[in-house]
């Protein structure tokens, strides 16, 4: 079983709409997650990050956490092309100075 | 101006000639990682430094060696390059903790024929 499970995608949304990227991970001590955005050909940056359960928002962008579920997702409202990229989940492991990625959702929004 | 930079960006080599890879940063980082991706795999961590001289394993070390005999420079040698080596690496930093910003470099493309 994969650490941090992602689904792959793509996942194609209409601009305007919401578009929700989900996270699940194996580790039930881990304390920090991320969500990093990759654009094609680019580095990846950092966008979002959560420790508690519960949502965090972030202008367009929420993040929500769940540890009993050990689910981690992260929610854009008013989807624009510019939000077409691949979303790749992080979760910092209890046990390790490293970050554990997901394979990544490509996200498509379509105008 | 911030930046992680890596060189080269694209090296095409053949199985067995070593090669170096090697990542600066400006920003007086602590912690300093490399990490390949793969299609279908995402990111994963090669090695990570905390600190100058303090240097461990990621998940998947083998093949390759790093140093970080100054704190701006964490360099990623491949001592005898294979095929399964052929990905694209990216060298990151952060100020002390992974769980800090990673800054990642734009990535090298190394193709092992």
């Amino acid at each position: 079983q994969k650490e941090v499970e992602q689904n792959s995608g793509p996942l194609s949304v209409p601009e305007g709409a919401i578009a929700s990227l989900n996270c699940t991970y194996s580790d039930r001590g881990s304390q920090s997650f991320f969500w990093y955005r990759q654009y094609s050909g680019k580095s990846p940056e950092l966008i979002m990050f959560i420790y508690s359960n519960g949502d965090k928002e972030d202008g367009r962008f929420t993040a929500q956490l769940n540890k009993a579920s050990q689910y981690v997702s992260l929610l854009i409202r008013d989807s624009q092309p510019s939000d077409s990229a691949t979303y790749l989940c992080a979760v910092n492991t209890e046990y390790g100075n490293k970050l554990v990625f997901g394979a990544g959702t490509i996200l498509r929004v379509k105008s | 101006e911030a930046q992680v930079t890596q060189n080269p960006r694209y090296l095409i080599t053949v199985t067995g000639k070593k090669l170096t890879v090697t990542c600066s940063q400006n920003m007086n980082h602590e912690y300093m990682s490399w990490y390949r991706q793969d299609p279908g795999l995402g990111l994963r961590q090669i090695y990570y430094s905390m600190n100058v001289e303090v240097t461990d394993k990621g998940d998947v070390p083998e093949g390759y060696k790093v140093s970080r005999k100054e704190k701006r420079n964490f360099p990623l040698i491949l001592e005898s390059p294979s095929p399964n080596q052929t990905s694209l690496y990216f060298c990151a930093s952060s100020s002390r903790w992974v769980t800090d910003t990673q800054y990642f470099g734009p990535g090298t493309r190394l193709t092992v024929l």
